[in-house]
């Protein structure tokens, strides 16, 4: 079965500190994605990459930076956390190529929720 | 810009009722749509994904219809179970950029 595992479910970080999210996927998926879940706003895309070492600004991506350096694993880092980057995180990975009729779905993660006090 | 709406934000129906759920998209040009259910505190999880050139996907007790040209998409679920209780969210893929632009979901309850 093909898997986006994300190493944490459930952290608690203080204000101030540099905090990782691991992401890595089993399926050879050329692109990976993370986002962000908050009530009322929805999923909204933070950064997603097409390679390695290759990286994409999202829709918010203030306060957040990524590294991608294998195919498989792609880092979301919060520089200094703060009290708003409370939120639920979600990675994603999705297969490029194949043509019509390809499935070019998403696979999930199961979300890291991260608590910054 | 894209934008994703699904109606209703919430539902609640008796088990074995059959269903349908809405997604409306305001940019047609869409590479395909894809359905997710998400349970509380979970990631999301692929249900069925159409490509812009299909009109229909089915996978078991569900259906989901694709009408690119109104902007419209339904998630039909037949004989609707309480483990179906879940939040379902639809979500767009514009072109080939790969990114998905999500609607906020419907909540949905089935009681026993």
């Amino acid at each position: 079965d093909v898997k986006v595992t994300q190493s944490s479910r459930y952290l608690v970080k203080r204000t101030g500190e540099k905090v990782f999210l691991e992401c890595v996927q089993d399926m050879d998926h050329e692109n990976m994605f993370w986002y962000r879940q908050d009530p009322g706003l929805g999923l909204r895309l933070i950064y997603f990459s097409y390679d390695v070492k290759m990286k994409e600004k999202g829709d918010i991506p203030e306060g957040y930076s990524v590294s991608r350096e294998k195919k498989e694993r792609f880092s979301l880092i919060l520089e200094s956390a703060s009290t708003n980057q409370t939120s639920m995180y979600l990675c994603a990975s999705s297969f490029i190529g194949g043509g019509v009729g390809a499935n070019y779905g998403y696979t999930f993660g199961s979300g890291t929720r991260l608590t910054v006090v | 810009k894209q934008e994703v709406t699904q109606i209703p934000a919430a539902l609640s129906v008796p088990e074995g009722e059959n269903l349908v759920l809405n997604c409306s998209f305001t940019d047609s040009a869409i590479y395909n749509l894809q359905w997710f259910r998400q349970d509380p505190g979970k990631g999301l999880t692929s249900l069925l994904l159409i490509q812009s050139s299909q009109r229909e996907q089915t996978s078991g007790r569900l259906n989901a219809s694709l009408d690119k040209s109104s902007g419209r998409s339904t998630l039909y679920i037949a004989a609707s179970q309480p483990g179906d209780s879940a939040t379902y969210l639809c979500a767009v893929m514009m072109d080939s950029s790969y990114k998905l632009i999500f609607g906020s979901g419907t909540r949905l309850l089935v009681r026993p």
